[in-house]
């Protein structure tokens, strides 16, 4: 089965900071996608950033960006000049054979903001 | 404003009974999705709906229904037969398999009293 694992449950940053958080997957699939879902207070889940296997460029959104090693199934999400509205539960998510049914979530990253 | 609307936001449930969910989506997705919630456990998929008439279980599907009748809703049913129903609920869709990804509803949270 397939799985993802997030090994930090919670993360602190001072505002204007860099963080970065970890993710990793297991998967005998050669071409996937790979998701950063950030979750705030509200709950609503919001796509952060998507990155195709296949494509070596790592994906960037802004102050958001990947690093994603395929070899390592690692694909871990980056944060520059942190802000307080980045504060949020970050999951990361896996599509198991194109995503058709469901994806995969790990357990997710509380990040915190200190100002 | 195409989306997914999950109603109610707050439900509460006696035990014993059975309570039915809403999510209702506009974006002309074909696939629909549940996933339950609770704390440090992530999202885990209850129910998923890929076209209209049918649907398979996911990880945790015992004392759960679902019904796709319409392309745009797919409620769920809170049975009495889950042992355990206080959680966050998420609806979601998406389109051409979810490889761009999942549009999610704002949630429903259920408490048993």
């Amino acid at each position: 089965a397939q799985t993802v694992t997030q090994s930090q449950p919670e993360m602190s940053v001072q505002e204007a900071e860099t963080v970065t958080l970890s993710c990793t997957y297991d998967t005998s699939e050669s071409d996937y996608y790979l998701f950063w879902y950030k979750q705030p207070p509200s709950r609503q889940m919001i796509l952060v950033i998507r990155q195709e296997a296949y494509k070596q460029q790592n994906a960037t959104e802004n102050r958001f960006s990947v690093n994603f090693q395929k070899a390592a199934k690692s694909f871990s999400l980056k944060i520059s000049d942190s802000q307080l509205g980045d504060a949020a539960m970050y999951f990361c998510a896996y599509p198991p054979g194109g995503g058709a049914d469901g994806l995969t979530f790990g357990k997710g990253t509380h990040l915190i903001i200190q100002p | 404003d195409g989306g997914i609307t999950q109603s109610p936001k707050y439900l509460f449930r006696k035990e014993g009974q059975n309570v039915t969910l809403s999510c209702e989506q506009n974006l002309n997705h074909d696939a629909m999705y549940w996933y339950r919630q609770d704390p440090g456990q992530g999202l885990r998929l209850i129910y998923y709906s890929q076209i209209v008439n049918d649907f398979q279980k996911g990880d945790i599907a015992e004392g759960y229904s679902v019904s796709r009748e319409k392309k745009e809703s797919f409620p769920l049913t809170v049975t009495s037969a889950q042992k355990n129903p206080t959680a966050f609920y998420l609806c979601a869709s998406s389109i051409n398999g979810g490889n761009y990804g999942y549009t999610f509803g704002s949630g429903t949270r259920l408490t048993v009293v």
